[in-house]
């Protein structure tokens, strides 16, 4: 079965420097989202991504935080100058069709960052 | 913009005794809704998902949830959990745009 793959699985970073995250979704999908999980919190949505295009953002995606597809495969979330309150794990996720359709979201395992 | 409530943070049950996980979403118009299973250090991993039709779905690993627009519930069940299933268990709720809005979750724990 086809899984949204992300790099690498832990990264650990000093605050201010830029960090990028890096997912393959899959292949058919149209839909590309970035969330995150704080330790022990709930998974909160950060972006969703479609037509080459931001489609949607939370408070949290401020101008710190960049996200593209460079090319036909890669969904990168890039955070220019992370705080120490932007260490969690951060999942990244596809859909066929999106969150106004029923095409569920497929998730990769997760990036853990942690800034030091 | 819709939200969902997971009343309960944690829940024990032994092995082998039925379970019941609680969700209750807030939605304008019908909602798209979904159960997700996140096991220490792993993914999301979609369980069931509810759109239209019958309101009682099936899931996987014997998982079922009942869709009560009464009650704007969306309530996970399973009949005899097994020492496996424990993990944290999200409910989550789409349809009014883009993306899909999860609840705290809930942890399973389960009693040998």
């Amino acid at each position: 079965e086809p899984e949204v793959t992300q790099t690498p699985s832990h990264q650990v970073t000093q605050m201010g420097q830029e960090v990028i995250l890096r997912c393959v979704p899959i292949s058919n999908h149209l839909y590309f989202y970035w969330y995150r999980q704080i330790l022990g919190q709930k998974v909160e949505f950060l972006v969703s991504f479609y037509n080459n295009e931001i489609s949607e953002k939370s408070e949290i995606f401020d101008d710190q935080f960049s996200v593209e597809r460079p090319d036909g495969s890669n969904f990168t979330l890039k955070i220019r100058s992370t705080k120490l309150e932007d260490s969690a794990m951060y999942f990244c996720a596809s859909s066929v069709a999106g969150g106004r359709s029923n095409s569920p979201l497929h998730f990769g395992n997760g990036t853990r960052l942690t800034v030091t | 913009a819709q939200s969902v409530t997971q009343p309960d943070i944690h829940i024990t049950v032994s092995e082998g005794a039925s379970l019941e996980l609680r969700c209750n979403y807030s939605y304008g118009a019908t909602p798209y809704l979904f159960w997700y299973v996140q096991s220490p250090g792993q993914g999301l991993q979609l369980l069931l998902k509810y759109f239209s039709g019958d309101t009682l779905v099936q899931g996987i690993k014997g998982f079922e949830a009942e869709f009560k627009r009464s009650q704007s519930s969306f309530n996970l069940r399973k009949p005899s959990v097994h020492w496996s299933d424990a993990a944290e268990y999200f409910c989550a709720v789409g349809g009014g745009d883009d993306k899909i809005i999860f609840g705290k979750g809930t942890r399973l724990h389960i009693l040998p």
